[in-house]
């Protein structure tokens, strides 16, 4: 599948703890980007990390791309409640193709 | 801006009817996507469209869906006759690529559709 996989589908963590999550994928890509994605609602580009870039920052995002892997990796450092939501990757490369997403539940 | 606005917001019909959802993109936007999300498939690509051209229909599912965007402000997703399976949550989409290439997108509240 051109869609790769993001991992884990689902992860549970205290509130001040970090997050993080994979994405791995299978054809060359021009850019990698980040949605968040919180219940009921449409998507929010949080991050884009181009295909030269190794590791990108936003505030409490850190975004790091392999390219020799094929893999990409979102970390949310100090997490929130308000945090927890759906994050999904998307690959850049021809069309914007979306993984499956990780569901990230913050406890406070 | 209002960031992009989608209508409706839900949508209850029977099957058989005809649908129609309806987009308006940011403005000075150049792509606008149409989009799928349901529990088992995830969120699929259907069309997308450069300055109103259709680009890319090849995730359209089937005939009975079509899309259309008469101007850069307003883009119609058709499905006719809906059927049960159609039910999902539709996402509209725009982005300014300009000179460069897949920048990020911003997308709409999304149109709940059920069909009975």
């Amino acid at each position: 599948s051109q869609q790769g996989e993001e991992d884990p589908q689902a992860l549970s963590i205290q509130e001040g703890e970090n997050a993080t999550m994979n994405c791995s994928y299978k054809t060359s890509i021009n850019n990698l980007q980040w949605y968040r994605q919180n219940s009921g609602r449409g998507l929010v580009h949080l991050i884009l990390i181009r295909s030269n870039e190794r590791e990108k920052h936003s505030g409490r995002l850190r975004v790091t791309l392999d390219t020799s892997k094929k893999s990409s990796s979102l970390l949310i450092t100090a997490s929130r409640a308000a945090d927890t939501a759906s994050y999904f990757c998307a690959r850049a490369g021809g069309k914007l193709i979306f993984g499956q997403g990780t569901e990230l539940s913050v406890k406070p | 801006d209002a960031g992009v606005i989608q209508s409706p917001r839900h949508e209850v019909t029977e099957m058989g009817q005809e649908v129609t959802l309806r987009c308006k993109p940011i403005s000075g936007h150049d792509y606008l996507f149409w989009y799928r999300q349901t529990m088992m498939r995830g969120l699929e690509l259907l069309i997308y469209f450069n300055n109103n051209v259709p680009i890319d229909d090849s995730g359209m599912p089937e005939d009975r869906f079509s899309a259309k965007m008469p101007n850069a402000s307003f883009s119609t997703l058709k499905i006719q006759p809906s059927e049960p399976r159609d039910s999902a949550v539709y996402f509209c989409a725009s982005s300014f690529y300009g000179t460069a290439s897949y920048n990020e997108q911003f997308f709409g509240p999304g149109t709940r559709l059920t069909v009975l």
